[in-house]
């Protein structure tokens, strides 16, 4: 049974900029594209950033492509989510994700979660 | 982007009597849904893919149907364990993107 540890959130003011980390363990990391999903409190899931098992593509929401990158390390299984020029409304849980198959975007691990808090 | 709808926005339901959650897609994904229960204070957990196969760890009174644009999952007896938000979630296309959530609620 593969596991996801996120780290790295916090409280950073507008315009900041922050990186979180996911370590993975327990399964192949390099088969399997990772993904970011974010809360924000009592609100629903939004998908955020994914990247390829190799590495050579990520794909980002709209809401953050300009803003945000995906990187991962795959000689250490972690996953990166650099983010900048934080807003408020970048405020929520971020979940490290696990697609179930190379090719279903279905997300069968997840992280606990690292809290990111936009705020002066 | 497609958008995810899901109904109603709160289910209350009696122990032991059946739950049936729709997701609506505003264009057709096949059969790539997905569908997570999360439980207060802890990540979502992968219930179904392909619109119906089920996870280990879910029982089968969980099952999934439909494609295109018209989803179901139904819980056939709920359980108190069952008592959760149930999201769904499209991976058609990018962005991928959730429904908004149904709260299954004790009655």
């Amino acid at each position: 049974e593969g596991q996801l540890l996120e780290s790295g959130g916090g409280l950073v003011q507008p315009g900041g900029s922050l990186r979180l980390s996911c370590a993975a363990s327990g399964f192949t990391f390099t088969s399997y594209a990772m993904n970011w999903v974010r809360q924000a409190p009592g609100k629903g899931l939004e998908w955020v950033a994914l990247s390829t098992g190799s590495g050579d593509r990520t794909i980002l929401a709209d809401s953050v492509k300009d803003r945000f990158s995906v990187s991962r390390d795959n000689s250490k299984n972690m996953v990166y989510l650099q983010m900048s020029n934080l807003r408020a409304d970048d405020t929520a849980i971020y979940y490290c994700a696990k697609c179930i198959l190379p090719s279903t975007d279905a997300f069968d691990i997840w992280g606990q979660g690292t809290t990111v808090t936009v705020s002066s | 982007e497609v958008v995810m709808t899901q109904s109603p926005a709160t289910l209350s339901v009696s122990p032991g009597e059946r739950a049936t959650l729709s997701c609506r897609a505003s264009q057709t994904i096949s059969t790539n849904l997905a569908w997570y229960q999360q439980k207060p204070g802890q990540a979502p957990r992968l219930l179904l893919y392909d619109a119906s196969t089920r996870t280990s760890g879910f029982p089968a009174r969980f099952s999934g149907t439909g494609s295109g644009t018209d989803f179901t999952l139904t819980i056939s007896s709920l359980q108190s364990e069952d008592f959760a938000v149930y999201y769904c979630q499209q991976y058609n296309y990018w962005p991928r993107t959730f429904g908004q959530g149904t709260t299954v609620e004790i009655k």
